[in-house]
């Protein structure tokens, strides 16, 4: 399998502070996306990291890959309750027919 | 620009009972997916099309499950007879093709089956 695994499963932090998420994979990759998914906005694509990119910003999210450790970290920095979700990591792999291959997730709870 | 639309939202049946979901698309998207997305998991891919062609369903139960996308546009996905396990939210998906590429999602069908 190909799927991304996230860690931590869970994570509990304050306003303000900023989370880190990180996501392993097992194979070669042509691009990971982020996506988050709460309750009222379904699931929805943060960001899409390219094989050959280290480092993508989005707003408040910056995302790393690692092709040589198979890894990638989501960090969104000054946290707000509104980024209560769960987030999910996909590796992308072309020959699959861009079938992207979603882990279990990480379910960040944010304090205000 | 509307999303991705899916219906009905909720629905309840009874054990060996079928059940249809409608999707329709982002006008212009050519890659059309669902996924089933059991509680306290992530999304589990069983069919993808392009255009009106199926490129995956290596994870479609095909004794139970059907799906069709007429005209490349609108697509149906069927359950025939359902079981327990089938309990879950059924997500449609589509992006402008496969590949590199986001994928927009629907609200979802939360399916309970009893």
């Amino acid at each position: 399998s190909q799927q991304g695994e996230e860690d931590p499963q869970a994570l509990s932090i304050q306003e303000g502070e900023n989370a880190t998420m990180n996501c392993s994979y097992k194979t070669s990759i042509n691009n990971l996306q982020w996506y988050r998914q709460n309750s009222g906005r379904g699931l929805v694509h943060l960001i899409l990291i390219r094989s050959n990119e280290r480092e993508k910003h989005s707003g408040r999210l910056r995302v790393t890959l690692d092709t040589s450790k198979k890894s990638s970290s989501l960090l969104i920095t000054a946290s707000r309750a509104a980024d209560t979700a769960s987030y999910f990591c996909a590796p992308l792999i072309y020959n699959q027919g861009g079938k992207l291959i979603f882990g279990q997730g990480t379910e960040l709870s944010v304090k205000p | 620009e509307a999303g991705v639309a899916q219906s009905p939202r909720y629905k309840i049946i009874e054990k060996r009972q079928s059940v249809a979901f409608w999707c329709n698309p982002i006008s212009g998207h050519a890659t059309l997916y669902w996924y089933q997305q059991i509680l306290g998991q992530g999304p589990k891919l069983l069919i993808q099309f392009q255009n009106n062609g199926v490129v995956d369903d290596s994870q479609l139960p095909k004794d139970r499950f059907s799906a069709e996308r007429l005209k490349g546009v609108d697509s149906t996905l069927k359950i025939q007879p359902a079981k327990l396990e089938d309990s879950a939210v059924y997500l449609c998906a589509s992006s402008l093709t496969s590949g590199n590429f986001e994928q927009f999602f629907g609200p979802g069908t939360r399916l309970t089956v009893l």
